[in-house]
């Protein structure tokens, strides 16, 4: 199946650092997921985007909807150690049967 | 509160015997799924169904099967013919719209 291109691949950053990671894929989308997964757990949603060049924030969190509509980043402000854990981007298409296509994951790590 | 419960969160198992893994959702979602998750890696399509009776081969289906017999459950055996079965393994669901998927917390299967 298509895997969205996320980069990096894994970070490691000192606490109150900003971080940001950004999705491509080859095919456009009409929303763009970013999801939370730690260790040992099932990935939780963050931010949902709808919109070509829509902006949201969610607390310290800010995701884009590219204007292309084939790529999202997602940024991390001011970071904190219960930062750490793996996030997804994800795509997907209304009406397509398999629904949401994930990038393969960005592994965050925080450093005190 | 609705969500989606998986079952059991560890699980060990001889090679060569079949194993079924749980997956309960009171979300009233019509499409659930089931993914694998190797360390390092992404998320892997198993199997995943849009309605009631009916379902699909993901992108590994080989070695699993699945049943739908209930809106609410959606159960995966993972069979002796898996070559490598030990892995995390995460169930969603999702109401078919633009909304993403909400996961269980997994279960990690050992075969020794």
């Amino acid at each position: 199946g298509q895997q969205l291109n996320q980069s990096p691949q894994s970070m490691f950053i000192q606490e109150g650092e900003d971080v940001s990671m950004n999705c491509t894929s080859s095919s456009i989308f009409n929303t763009w997921l970013w999801y939370k997964q730690e260790p040992g757990e099932g990935p939780v949603l963050l931010i949902a985007l709808y919109k070509a060049g829509e902006l949201t924030s969610n607390g310290r969190l800010t995701a884009q909807f590219g204007i292309t509509r084939k790529d999202s980043f997602l940024n991390i402000s001011a970071s904190i150690p219960s930062d750490v854990g793996i996030y997804f981007c994800a795509g997907q298409n209304k009406g397509s049967a398999r629904q949401l296509t994930f990038g393969s994951g960005t592994q965050l790590t925080v450093l005190p | 509160d609705g969500g989606i419960t998986q079952s059991p969160k560890y699980l060990f198992r001889k090679e060569g015997q079949n194993v079924t893994l749980s997956c309960e959702q009171n979300l009233n979602h019509d499409a659930m799924y089931w993914y694998r998750q190797d360390p390092g890696q992404g998320l892997r399509l198993i199997y995943y169904s849009q309605i009631v009776n009916d379902f699909q081969k993901g992108d590994i289906a080989e070695g699993y099967s699945v049943s739908r017999e209930k809106k609410e459950s959606f159960p995966l055996t993972v069979t002796s013919a898996q070559k490598n079965p030990t892995a995390f393994y995460l169930c969603a669901s999702s109401a078919g719209t633009l909304y993403g998927y909400t996961f269980g917390s997994g279960t990690r299967l050992t075969v020794v």
